[in-house]
């Protein structure tokens, strides 16, 4: 069955140093995306892609970057991380047009910034 | 930026009770999702919606896409305990996938 995996699960780093979250799909879809989700905040979206080599900032971009060097991953970087970027990340994707638009989303990514 | 206003935020209700729970907005959207979180897991898709007025079922669930494209509503008939979760709604403006979400509805049944 086609799915979307995120890893790892959860994730403890120190401050100032550089963390990435991977997400890899097997849906073949053109569309990926990464969300973090806060209490208070629902999901905010980071990063979005349309395509290899498309990426596009989203609402809380900043202090994230991500490549898309292939279909079936979207990795997330954390250039240099911060206790503000202490979150659950969620990865998703998406069927590029037409009706089909839901978006299927991973388990989630719990980031610990100490 | 875009925003969906999610309401309730937070529903106590007893098992076997009916929920009601929706989402507007001030901008028009082509298609209204429902999702549910369960503690720990991603946002698993409930029910799509493509068209002004739209009224779709998935067993005792249903919702709508309002006719003015710019709210939409979801029903939980007869509640039952595996209901409990976060339900968020999600818009979408145009035919590419960048989905707006609501702030997410917590829902908790009394068995």
């Amino acid at each position: 069955d086609a799915e979307i995996t995120q890893s790892p699960r959860h994730k403890i780093t120190e401050t100032g140093r550089q963390v990435t979250l991977a997400c890899h799909q097997t849906w073949n879809h053109n569309n990926m995306f990464w969300y973090r989700q806060d209490l208070g905040h629902g999901l905010r979206l980071i990063h979005y892609s349309y395509g290899v080599q498309d990426t596009n900032k989203g609402e809380v971009s900043d202090g994230y970057s991500v490549s898309r060097s292939n279909t079936e991953d979207l990795p997330l970087t954390l250039e240099s991380a911060a206790s503000s970027q202490t979150s659950v990340y969620f990865c998703a994707s998406s069927e590029s047009t037409g009706m089909n638009t839901e978006a299927f989303f991973g388990q989630g990514t719990r980031l610990t910034v100490v | 930026g875009q925003q969906l206003n999610q309401s309730p935020q937070s529903m106590f209700i007893q098992e076997g009770e009916d929920v009601s729970m929706n989402c507007t907005s001030s901008s028009i959207f082509n298609t209204w999702l429902w999702y549910k979180q369960d503690p720990g897991e991603g946002p698993v898709l409930l029910i799509a919606l493509y068209k002004a007025g739209e009224l779709t079922s998935n067993g005792r669930l249903t919702a709508q896409f309002g006719i003015t494209r710019k709210d939409s509503f979801l029903n939980i008939s007869a509640s039952i305990p595996s209901d409990v979760g976060i339900y968020f709604c999600a818009g979408l403006r145009g035919s590419q996938g960048n989905l707006i979400f609501g702030k997410g509805t917590k829902l908790s049944v009394k068995p």
